[in-house]
């Protein structure tokens, strides 16, 4: 599969569950990017990592967990979410962190919190 | 710091007519600006961009837009809407000092047969 893949691509989950999103790209860019979308609002930047490295949390609660294993792959750790945490979760990446680079998004992950 | 505004939530016209999504920004330095389509049930699909030189940028399925410094202003155009072109359309900026890319809230595009 080429571009940027996501899973799952739909998630329900309890307050007290662990889960993780995967986000692979198969483009050989070095910056990947985690986004919420909410309805009617902006997308929210939540995590970026520039070669592995993290360069950026916006203030994002310690229940959502990035990881970068390689350049190619990020994760979402969930833990002990709230309701008002359901949104689609995008996945980007792009070839590099600056510059005018555009990013290249995955379909994103539906995720509900009951 | 940086902003961009999308001043109308829904743009409806017929098919064949021209299409517009407006958009404004504000950024202290030179700005890269960005259109993004999102149809249903998908992620972003990139459209075209201004980093510098023409201030008329063409990009994919038959879109354009034109960079206006004086208006802070990069307002997406198609002369000829199809059905097709129904989806959520979102402008971005990026100042050229900063990695932060600061997305719109998002105009609804509805082109009607």
């Amino acid at each position: 599969e080429t571009g940027v893949t996501q899973t799952p691509r739909h998630l329900v989950m309890g307050m007290t569950n662990k889960k993780s999103l995967k986000c692979e790209q198969h483009l050989g860019h070095n910056a990947m990017y985690w986004y919420k979308q909410s309805a009617k609002k902006p997308l929210e930047l939540m995590f970026v990592y520039s070669l592995e490295e993290r360069v950026e949390n916006n203030s994002v609660p310690s229940r959502f967990s990035p990881e970068c294993p390689n350049s190619s792959h990020l994760f979402l750790h969930l833990h002990t979410l709230q309701p008002e945490d359901s949104a689609l979760y995008l996945c980007a990446s792009s070839p590099s962190w600056v510059g005018g680079h555009e990013q290249f998004f995955g379909p994103g992950t539906r995720l509900t919190v009951l | 710091a940086q902003s961009v505004a999308q001043p109308e939530d829904q743009v409806n016209v017929a098919e064949g007519n021209p299409l517009t999504v407006k958009c404004t920004y504000s950024v202290s330095g030179n700005p890269y600006l960005f259109w993004y389509v999102q149809y249903p049930n998908r992620g972003l699909q990139f459209l075209l961009k201004y980093i510098t030189g023409d201030n008329l940028v063409k990009g994919s399925y038959g879109f354009e837009a034109e960079f206006n410094k004086s208006q802070t202003s990069f307002h997406l155009k198609k002369p000829s809407a199809l059905v097709s072109d129904s989806a959520l359309y979102f402008c971005a900026v990026r100042d050229g000092d900063d990695y932060k890319l600061s997305f719109g809230a998002g105009t609804t595009v509805t082109v009607r047969a």
